[in-house]
């Protein structure tokens, strides 16, 4: 079954206390992505990749790190986690450049975090 | 800087009525994307619109594209309690905020 995991699925952690979100696609889709949702705010990009090797910032990427290292694994790092990073992120992949193709994203499940 | 706006962000409806959800965004764009996303689940996409007068329908939704007008429209006709959800309209790596649809029996 073609799709994007993530673990773990819900976190409860303490400031300061790195931590990592992995997520893993199955279609071979060379687009990753990480978002983070809160209420009010939709949801904003906080990396992504276009392939492996390459990542780039999106619009939230303070406290944050990724890696792509392989094609299918696009793991999202907060190296000393604060309350303010208490959200839902979701990862997600697409046939970003495949010219013609419909190319939409799709998502994981979702992880919960909290920071206390 | 892309920029994609939805409206309304709120909308509550009785089932069997029709309503519309706009997508504005403000620079060229060749796709735009639908999502919907039921209350504490993943997203899903719905559609995918290519190309200027792009019109694709599921069920009781139709979206549309006007790439001159920049605007796309989520249409929900006749509406029933299951579309209940938040739809997000996307262009490129841009999301709109998102549009909470709750449909009241």
């Amino acid at each position: 079954e073609a799709q994007v995991t993530q673990n773990p699925r819900y976190l409860i952690t303490v400031t300061g206390k790195k931590l990592t979100v992995t997520c893993s696609q199955n279609m071979n889709h060379e687009y990753m992505s990480w978002y983070r949702q809160d209420p009010g705010l939709g949801l904003r990009q906080i990396y992504y990749s276009m392939n492996v090797e390459v990542t780039d910032k999106g619009d939230v990427p303070e406290g944050y790190k990724v890696s792509r290292k392989e094609k299918r694994n696009f793991p999202l790092i907060l190296e000393s986690p604060s309350p303010n990073q208490t959200s839902l992120y979701f990862c997600a992949s697409s046939l970003w450049v495949v010219a013609g193709g419909e190319n939409e994203q799709f998502f994981g499940p979702g992880t919960r975090l909290t920071v206390l | 800087e892309l920029k994609v706006e939805q409206n309304p962000l709120f909308l509550s409806m009785q089932e069997g009525k029709n309503y519309t959800i706009y997508c504005n965004y403000s620079t060229t764009s060749d796709r735009l994307y639908w999502y919907r996303q039921d209350p504490g689940k993943s997203l899903e996409s719905l559609f995918v619109l290519l190309s200027n007068g792009a019109v694709k329908q599921e069920g009781r939704l139709m979206a549309s594209l006007d790439t001159k007008a920049r605007l796309s429209t989520l249409h929900i006709t006749a509406a029933v309690h299951d579309l209940s959800a938040t739809y997000f309209c996307a262009v490129a790596l841009s999301w709109g905020a998102g549009t909470k649809l709750i449909i009241k029996p």
